[in-house]
């Protein structure tokens, strides 16, 4: 069974561009999370879907960053416009229900210059 | 949730058992242990979870006091691959709250030849 893959591996982008990141959760798993690692600081949450419903997006920084799930399978997550600090590895987990264990995917590791 | 204490590093010899502890004395009675790790450059893995009694698979065991203000995950075997950071993670069992998971800055783990 294929586990949670995340596309890009890495991303270079300057500063102000756009960039999309996407999620494909393992099959059947209602429940996908954004989480993402900055340098220097702790994996922080960013939010969860349930299916295709945001069910906490507390931890979304700004309004730069839009997530979408459309039709409850794979997520994107959108940076839009990108800043310096956006850089970080950002992490795509998902778990077939809420309290059960989370599987996370390699990551992808943008870089914004 | 409840947050967790950890020591910063830890050292094992290969072969021997690694016994990696951590403190959650304000853990409240709906909320489980999880534990993760992360391996240089790769997605947190899923290791084990526990609410009260001891649990064991294929990769650790955990040991929870009986008052569940801390808990210790064991490698029975540690080899050279088990190098990693581990993260204690307390998290709220109802199906209908948050099941975020709150990363803390974990144990790393250097199993030495």
């Amino acid at each position: 069974e294929a586990g949670v893959t995340q596309f890009p591996s890495h991303s270079v982008i300057e500063k102000g561009q756009t960039v999309t990141l996407r999620c494909d959760p393992i099959s059947g798993h209602d429940n996908l999370y954004w989480y993402r690692r900055v340098m220097g600081k702790e994996i922080k949450f960013l939010l969860h879907f349930v299916k295709e419903s945001k069910q906490d997006e507390s931890g979304m920084p700004n309004n730069r960053f839009l997530a979408e799930r459309t039709g409850g399978t794979y997520s994107t997550l959108k940076v839009q416009p990108a800043e310096l600090e956006d850089s970080g590895v950002y992490f795509c987990a998902s778990s077939q229900f809420r309290n059960t264990e989370a599987f996370f995917g390699q990551g992808t590791r943008l870089t914004v210059v | 949730d409840a947050k967790t204490t950890q020591p910063p590093s830890m050292d094992c010899a290969e072969g021997r058992a690694a016994n990696l502890p951590c403190n959650h004395s304000t853990i409240s009675g709906n909320e489980y242990v999880y534990w993760y790790r992360q391996i240089h450059s790769q997605g947190p893995q899923y290791i084990i979870h526990g609410l009260k009694n001891n649990e064991t698979n294929e990769m650790a065991s955990l040991i929870i006091t009986e008052d569940r203000k801390s808990s210790t995950l064991i490698l029975p075997h540690a080899t050279l691959r088990d190098t990693a950071v581990y993260y204690c993670i307390v998290r709220r069992s109802q199906e209908t709250s948050g099941s975020r998971l709150t990363f803390g800055e974990g144990t790393q783990l250097t199993v030495n030849p």
